[in-house]
């Protein structure tokens, strides 16, 4: 299996422009998660999806991120407008849950590295 | 609500010395807890898992043992190498308020080994 897959992995973008992250899980995985990474915050779970629907949106930082997963092998989180604050690792991260929800081992993807002039 | 709490690093230590990085957590009913590694430029990965109390995780000669009793997950090794340097996560799974399965971490704890 490839993994879970991230794209672009770098990304540098002038502030005021739209940013769009994409995620591919692995096969088979039900659950997907977007995390940010930073030195100041750590790493924060920003939003997480089982079974292509949004359960928990309580990380999003505010309404300038937006996340869809249109089916099953597919996510992209979307930044718009772009700001310099925004700047950080992003990882895609995706599970297998059981039937009652209970998420098991998370497989992250590479991340894809923002930098927002 | 959830939440894990890990020591703060940097956690510095020289080749073949013995490791133990401390993890607590809080959590509603039995959680599964992990350690994930993060290795520099990479994302995270699983270093082991345990399930239920009193079960010992084990991989590439770390260990963890789930204490119930205490809520706690602590890492160690016996005699940690070069390579080992990393950030290392501490983190759950449990049932969070209203009635959804959120995974938690750590703030996580960075590891350097010096030859």
């Amino acid at each position: 299996d490839a993994g879970v897959i991230q794209s672009p992995r770098h990304e540098v973008t002038e502030m005021g422009q739209e940013v769009t992250l994409r995620c591919k899980p692995i096969s088979g995985h039900n659950s997907l998660f977007w995390y940010r990474q930073t030195m100041m915050r750590g790493l924060e779970l920003l939003i997480y999806f089982n079974n292509n629907v949004p359960i928990d949106d309580s990380g999003m930082p505010e309404d300038r991120f937006s996340a869809k997963m249109p089916n099953a092998s597919f996510s992209t989180l979307k930044i718009q407008p772009s700001e310099p604050r925004d700047s950080a690792v992003y990882f895609c991260a995706s599970s297998l849950a059981s039937s009652g929800g209970l998420q098991e081992t998370q497989y992250f993807g590479p991340g894809t590295r923002l930098l927002v002039l | 609500g959830n939440s894990v709490t890990q020591m703060e690093g940097p956690v510095t230590l020289s080749e073949e010395a013995f490791l133990t990085i401390n993890c607590t957590y809080t959590a509603t009913g039995y959680p599964s807890l992990f350690w994930y590694v993060q290795y520099p430029g990479e994302g995270l990965q699983l270093l082991l898992k345990a399930t239920k109390a009193d079960d010992k995780g084990s991989n590439k000669g770390f260990e963890a043992t789930y204490r119930k009793e205490t809520t706690s997950f602590h890492l160690e090794k016996g005699s940690v190498q070069v390579s080992d340097s990393a950030v290392y996560f501490c983190a759950l799974s449990a049932a969070a308020s209203g009635g959804s399965y959120i995974p938690t971490f750590g703030r996580g704890t960075s590891l350097i080994v010096h030859p």
